[in-house]
């Protein structure tokens, strides 16, 4: 079964500043692999997905995110954050044999210093 | 498209009473999840639905959790009798068969039970 793990649970950055936030995966093929955004009050917003091509993917936001299969992970950037990019921030992974499912990360909470 | 709706947005009821909690998918999604949101325990599958039919219910938390989807844009989480302890924030999402398309949330359902 494919798992994930977002090793921050806590991340501050100052605006202005960049930002990368760390996803690792477990699984034995070819993943699907993406990140969620929740912002206070809200559900989770789809902010980029990976499942073949490049492995350089834009999303939304002005954020990106690297599938880097030799490491198994897939970190989530942005090169200068802004004050509403405080939310907790969800990676997960879906996989070919397990129909729809997503197995989520338990989070990253980010906060951002004015 | 008004995307997945949730109902009602807010719900504070007393320890014993009956709760239930409505979604409505986005039109031509054939799956459909409840998940349970908590700052101890983060975010929980409770159950998941494909074309209307319950596929995996091993997240209910016990019997008093029930879950049904009579039709294909509609489906219920009922909680009989309600504890304190069932006071969470409750996500429903759905999506397109397959694992490339990832969910779309709806706002949420926070509950309150005194």
């Amino acid at each position: 079964a494919q798992s994930v793990t977002q090793p921050d649970i806590h991340i501050t950055v100052s605006e202005g500043a960049s930002l990368e936030l760390r996803c690792n995966y477990s699984y034995g093929a070819t993943p699907y692999l993406f990140w969620y955004v929740q912002s206070p009050g809200q559900g989770l917003q789809l902010l980029l997905k990976y499942f073949s091509g490049d492995t350089l993917v834009q999303g939304i936001k002005g954020f990106e995110a690297e599938f880097k299969r030799s490491q198994s992970s897939f970190n989530l950037r942005k090169p200068s954050v802004h004050w509403s990019d405080a939310a907790e921030y969800f990676c997960a992974v879906g996989a070919e044999n397990a129909g729809n499912m997503l197995t989520f990360g338990g989070g990253t909470r980010l906060m951002v210093k004015p | 498209d008004a995307g997945v709706i949730q109902s009602p947005r807010h719900e504070v009821t007393e320890m014993g009473q009956e709760v239930t909690l409505r979604c409505k998918p986005i039109s031509g999604h054939n799956s459909l999840f409840w998940y349970r949101q908590t700052m101890m325990r983060g975010l929980e599958l409770l159950i998941y639905f494909n074309n209307n039919v319950p596929i995996d219910d091993s997240g209910m938390p016990e019997d008093r959790f029930s879950a049904k989807m009579p039709n294909a844009s509609f489906s219920t989480l009922k909680i009989q009798p309600s504890e304190p302890r069932d006071s969470a924030v409750y996500f429903c999402a759905s999506s397109l068969q397959g694992p490339a398309y990832g969910y779309t949330f709806g706002s949420g359902t926070r509950l309150t039970v005194v």
